[in-house]
């Protein structure tokens, strides 16, 4: 089954703290890509960060990185410094073919 | 770069009448382009993969009849709902990816379609 599954429905952090949003995977294949995408209000899906399955460093942007754990099929997300414009749901994905298979997504909530 | 448009944002329709959405990549070329549709509060659910210069391949479930798509240019796809009912109202959203990143998915704004 091509599953991917978020156990954190909501989440909630306070300003400037780091927050970790979880995500597990099911996968026949060895080469693939994994994303993470943020829908804020807006609901615009933003690509916030990739990483390819066949690279064993962990991709990061800026605030954002990952914790790729291959072998267990996991992939978290770690926002540091959370800010207030970082509220919006966050989707998991993987590609398959060029489909994509979204996980049902984490609310983020970022506190003042 | 790699910005995908919709086009309208928001439309209103009554019941019975068809509804069409344009999605067009405004840096690139894209000769696959998605169509999801998003519930609230849900996840995004693949409806069919269009293909420019060809039929697109609609997933399970997914009524080809009700929900035309047309890929006529490497810019440009179009999702027509037709017949539309108030069980179609939904937020729909496509994405592209450009050649150099065939992987990614670059997603659209998105159209909230609102049947009476």
């Amino acid at each position: 089954a091509q599953t991917v599954t978020q156990s954190q429905p909501e989440m909630s952090v306070q300003e400037a703290e780091t927050v970790t949003l979880s995500c597990t995977y099911d996968t026949s294949e060895n080469n693939y890509y994994l994303f993470w995408y943020k829908q804020p209000p807006s609901r615009q899906m933003i690509l916030v960060i990739r990483q390819e399955a066949y690279k064993q460093q962990n991709a990061t942007e800026n605030r954002f990185s990952v914790n790729f754990q291959k072998a267990a099929k996991s992939f978290s997300l770690k926002i540091s410094d959370s800010q207030l414009g970082d509220t919006a749901m966050y989707f998991c994905a993987r590609n398959n073919f060029n489909k994509f298979y979204f996980g049902s997504g984490t609310k983020l909530n970022v506190k003042p | 770069g790699a910005v995908v448009s919709q086009h309208p944002s928001r439309v209103i329709c009554k019941s019975g009448t068809s509804v069409k959405i344009e999605c067009r990549s405004l840096d690139f070329q894209a000769t696959t382009m998605f169509w999801y549709r998003q519930f609230p509060k849900q996840s995004l659910m693949l409806m069919a993969t269009s293909n420019e210069g060809s039929k697109a391949t609609y997933e399970q479930g997914v009524e080809k009849d009700k929900f035309l798509i047309n890929h006529a240019s490497l810019t440009l796809s179009t999702l027509t709902v037709t017949s539309a009912h108030p069980e179609d109202s939904s937020f729909y959203i496509c994405s592209a990816s450009p050649p150099t990143w065939q992987e990614t998915q670059y997603f659209g704004p998105g159209t909230r379609l609102l049947v009476l």
